[in-house]
């Protein structure tokens, strides 16, 4: 019943290559979030957007850049890959409802390697 | 700023014993409160949550009650089993930001 989604789930590639990863959404959230999860499990904000056209940066630096053109689409972006870029990458989304914050819907989550 | 304080794991439990995860929190609002869970090689899931005051989130026989006079809100299980083994994750939302605060999570490892 996943109404968030984000490929590819594995992906290992060389460095210096460029890649994207992709999150999707069909809940109509206005806002969608970018997170590193480190090894030690921690969570770290590196994007988010409230909506067509708007971004912004997160609580941790980040080399990767996003867009958000469409309100269901959510892309990241890493222009060079560098082996420091290893790690998962959860895309969330949110949405208001009677003014009530029910949380974020996580997607499953990319595990990047680069090597 | 707000934030979030787990209890560090790995917590290890033998199956049926009795789960608590300890979760405190600072705000300068009026937060809504959550739990989630992360099983291994999976997103986050929303467990449960409280938005005001004396409220009890429940779900799968995990509970948790907004305590606002501690500033509190501990994760509990009355018999765990093996499934529930995963990580969990206590966050907050003033609703200002709209942006979760999430605590570190805690690891939890259940064994027969």
């Amino acid at each position: 019943e996943a109404d968030i989604y984000q490929t590819p789930r594995y992906l290992v590639i060389g460095t210096g290559k460029k890649i994207t990863l992709e999150c999707s959404q069909t809940m109509g959230h206005d806002k969608m979030y970018w997170y590193q999860q480190d090894p030690g499990m921690e969570l770290h904000l590196i994007h988010y957007s409230y909506g067509v056209n708007s971004t912004e940066k997160g609580d941790l630096s980040s080399e990767s850049t996003v867009s958000r053109i469409r309100t269901e689409h959510f892309p990241l972006t890493l222009e060079s890959a560098r082996p420091s870029h290893t790690s998962q990458y959860l895309c969330a989304s949110s949405g208001n409802h009677r003014g009530l914050h029910y949380g974020y819907t996580f997607g499953s989550g990319t595990r990047l390697t680069v090597v | 700023g707000d934030s979030v304080t787990q209890m560090e794991g790995p917590v290890t439990l033998s199956e049926e014993a009795f789960l608590t995860i300890n979760c405190t929190y600072t705000a300068t609002g009026y937060p809504s409160l959550f739990w989630y869970v992360q099983y291994p090689g999976e997103g986050l899931q929303l467990l449960l949550k409280a938005t005001k005051a004396d409220d009890k989130g429940s779900n799968k026989g995990f509970e948790a009650t907004y305590r606002k006079e501690t500033t509190s809100f501990h994760l509990e299980k009355g018999s765990v089993q093996v499934s529930d083994s995963a990580v969990y994750f206590c966050a907050l939302d003033t609703g200002t930001a709209s942006k979760l605060t999430f605590g570190t999570g805690t690891r939890l490892q259940v064994t027969l």
